[in-house]
């Protein structure tokens, strides 16, 4: 099983329907993160959280809010998701004692 | 500025060749430097960490100067499996969050 899992893989949503993106991971770790990519943008960071009751916006948190339920899971939520939220959204976690951040497999969102 | 530049590339490359690129960071009180290889569609996966004496593993070498606020990676012998986009990063403060760059994309060509 993979260290962090996203779920859905793939997701095509319509505009104005809430839609949640799932993470979960095993490595045990309090800091949990959610970024999108979009080509020629680079990762950009939606939301962190360092531990269950942490919870703070990065630098693209408008249209998007963020649920930490344990420290395994994290949820992105759009809202109303809308057609320019078409991106590849990762979850990722990190260990402040170990370099790196290890990431899921990404799901990709198509807004129509 | 932007805290971490990269040359997005395309880098094309022939098989068996020597590449190697850069990437500046702005902030020099910046601790932490990473390179993150991504492959199309995945995520990134942690390539190999930056070192102030500079660090090789296998044909992988990354060296950080700090003077000049760059650190670069250079691949000898690249294989085909070597085409992904490598991605710079970059934090102030051990177990800061990090900074990523936008990535240069490598094309090995055979």
């Amino acid at each position: 099983d993979a260290d962090v899992t996203q779920t859905p893989r793939n997701r095509i949503t319509k505009t104005g329907k809430r839609i949640m993106l799932e993470c979960s991971q095993t490595k045990g770790h309090d800091r949990m993160y959610w970024y999108r990519q979009d080509p020629g943008l680079g990762l950009r960071l939606i939301y962190y959280s360092f531990d269950v009751k942490d919870i703070n916006k990065g630098e693209i948190s408008d249209g998007y809010s963020v649920s930490r339920q344990a420290q395994a899971k994290f949820s992105l939520s759009l809202e109303s998701a809308i057609p320019n939220q078409t991106a590849l959204y990762f979850c990722a976690t990190s260990d402040p004692r170990v370099n790196g951040y290890t990431f899921g497999s990404g799901t990709r969102l198509t807004v129509v | 500025r932007k805290e971490v530049e990269q040359d997005p590339g395309p880098f094309n490359v022939p098989e068996g060749a020597t590449v190697a690129f850069n990437c500046t960071y702005s902030n020099s009180a910046s601790q932490s430097f990473f390179w993150y290889r991504q492959d199309c569609r995945k995520e990134p996966k942690l390539l190999m960490s930056v070192y102030s004496s500079g660090n090789e593993d296998g044909r992988f070498t990354a060296q950080l100067n700090r003077a000049s606020q760059y650190i670069s990676l250079l691949i000898r012998d690249s294989k085909l499996s070597d085409s992904a986009t490598y991605l710079c990063v970059v934090n102030k403060l051990q177990g800061d969050k990090i900074i990523f760059g936008k990535g240069t994309r490598l094309h090995i060509l055979p």
